[in-house]
């Protein structure tokens, strides 16, 4: 089963800065196979970027994703106030779904 | 829009089972992958399982520390998702959600049904 290892386990930044997650596997993932989620506290999550840097409908383009291989990043560009959360990396393999341990993105 | 209502949540004990419905509207449910995933309190996201369209073969898959105890069944011409729980452990509790599949990715999700194990 391929893990998914986020860092950091929490990111303490200001409004209007830029966020860099990662996301890294144990072994190689298909671009294809990998997507981030965003969730809020008492909310179910929300999915922001699949095919490893396809933003999905109604997200702002200040979400961004790249890498590939084993090594993913999400980037938020320019924080909002609404953008501190919990983010989760996700993949697929082996008819099996995994997801990181999750970065939370908190106000400095 | 698309709409995914999870019930059937509650206090059970250990060795019990419990029967979680998601009620699907807004998109054609037939054609759906659909998954749960559960979520552990303060903890993270935990794939539980899969079910196919059944033009895909309607086939079911599992994470391992559920199979052979969860069951997943579709009835399409109500378009309701169902997931069987049986012989149920304290590390079960969760949020169970229910999720439309989008290729490889969980697009749409519902808000969750606190599934309770504990004597």
């Amino acid at each position: 089963e391929i893990v998914l290892t986020q860092s950091p386990g929490t990111l303490s930044l200001s409004p209007g800065e830029r966020a860099t997650l990662s996301c890294r596997a144990s072994q190689s993932v298909s671009s294809t196979y990998l997507a981030w989620y965003q969730q809020k506290p008492g909310q179910a999550p929300r999915l922001l970027i699949y095919g490893a840097s396809s933003r999905a409908t109604g997200i702002p383009d200040r979400f961004s994703g790249s890498g590939s291989g084993t090594d993913f990043t999400l980037t938020i560009s320019r924080l909002e106030p609404e953008d501190f959360a919990v983010y989760y990396c996700q993949q697929y393999g082996s008819s099996r779904y995994t997801f990181g341990q999750g970065t939370k993105l908190e106000i400095k | 829009e698309v709409q995914l209502v999870e019930s059937g949540g509650g206090l059970v004990k250990p060795g019990g089972s419990l029967r979680l419905t998601c009620a699907a509207s807004g998109f054609t449910f037939s054609n759906a992958w659909m998954s749960w995933v559960r979520q552990a309190p303060g903890k993270g996201l935990e794939w539980v399982g899969r079910i196919k369209s059944k033009t895909d073969g309607g086939t079911t898959d599992y994470t391992a520390p559920v199979k052979g105890r969860f069951t997943i069944s579709r009835d399409d011409s109500k378009t309701t998702l169902y997931l069987q729980m049986n012989s149920l452990k304290t590390e079960d509790t969760a949020v169970y959600y229910c999720t439309t599949q989008s290729g490889y990715r969980f697009a749409y999700w519902g808000q969750g049904t606190l599934v309770t194990v504990s004597s």
